[in-house]
């Protein structure tokens, strides 16, 4: 059966660094998605990606996060300047048609901020 | 911003017995989904909703979406230790982002 993979599953880095999420998304879907979840809280949307461009975004995600689809097939969400706050499991989801539609998740990356 | 609900937040049953946890939202919405979590991995999807009224069966979990669409319940027939889990309602707002419930923790014990 086809799978949301993820890469890397845990990365650790300095308050202040850039770190690139990878997300490779199931071969015929068109819509991405990436959440995030701090250790105990609910998932929280952050960005829907479709036709590569940004389609929604929540308020969490401000300027110091970005989104893009380099080579058609990785989708990777950066975070040009971590901050603490920003530890948390990383989401990507994809779906193949819409949000209405069966949205399908990777395993996630544990992003810690020291 | 729409917000879903989930209640009990926590629940601790022993195995064999029957459950109901449920997901409340004052918003309609054009479906909901519900997944299941297991601790330090990616929600896993066990069905989506979309008709007011719909009962769905996966096994010995039942899941019905309210007439108004503004509800669903999840109900589990003798629980199992594989059952434990997080149990996360989503729901999409018409197009608009994709709000999740702060979810149900069960603890099926054997």
């Amino acid at each position: 059966e086809p799978e949301v993979t993820q890469t890397p599953s845990h990365q650790v880095t300095q308050m202040g660094q850039e770190v690139i999420l990878r997300c490779v998304p199931i071969s015929n879907h068109l819509y991405f998605y990436w959440y995030r979840q701090i250790l105990g809280q609910k998932v929280e949307f952050l960005v829907s990606f479709y036709n590569n461009e940004i389609s929604e975004k929540s308020e969490i995600f401000d300027d110091q996060f970005s989104v893009e689809r380099p080579d058609g097939s990785n989708f990777t969400l950066k975070i040009r300047s971590t901050k603490l706050e920003d530890s948390a499991m990383y989401f990507c989801a994809t779906s193949r048609v819409r949000a209405s539609d069966t949205q399908y998740f990777g395993p996630g990356t544990r992003l810690t901020v020291l | 911003t729409q917000l879903l609900e989930q209640s009990p937040q926590f629940l601790s049953i022993q195995e064999g017995e029957n459950l109901t946890v449920y997901c409340n939202s004052s918003s309609v919405f054009s479906s909901l989904q519900w997944y299941r979590q297991e601790p330090g991995e990616g929600p896993v999807l066990l069905v989506t909703v979309v008709t007011g009224g719909e009962v769905k069966k996966l096994k010995r979990l039942t899941f019905q979406f309210g007439d108004a669409r503004k509800d669903s319940s999840l109900h589990i027939t003798a629980a199992q230790p594989g059952d434990t889990g997080l149990y996360l309602c989503a729901a999409d707002n018409y197009g608009q982002n994709f709000v999740f419930g702060p979810g149900t923790r069960l603890s099926v014990l054997p």
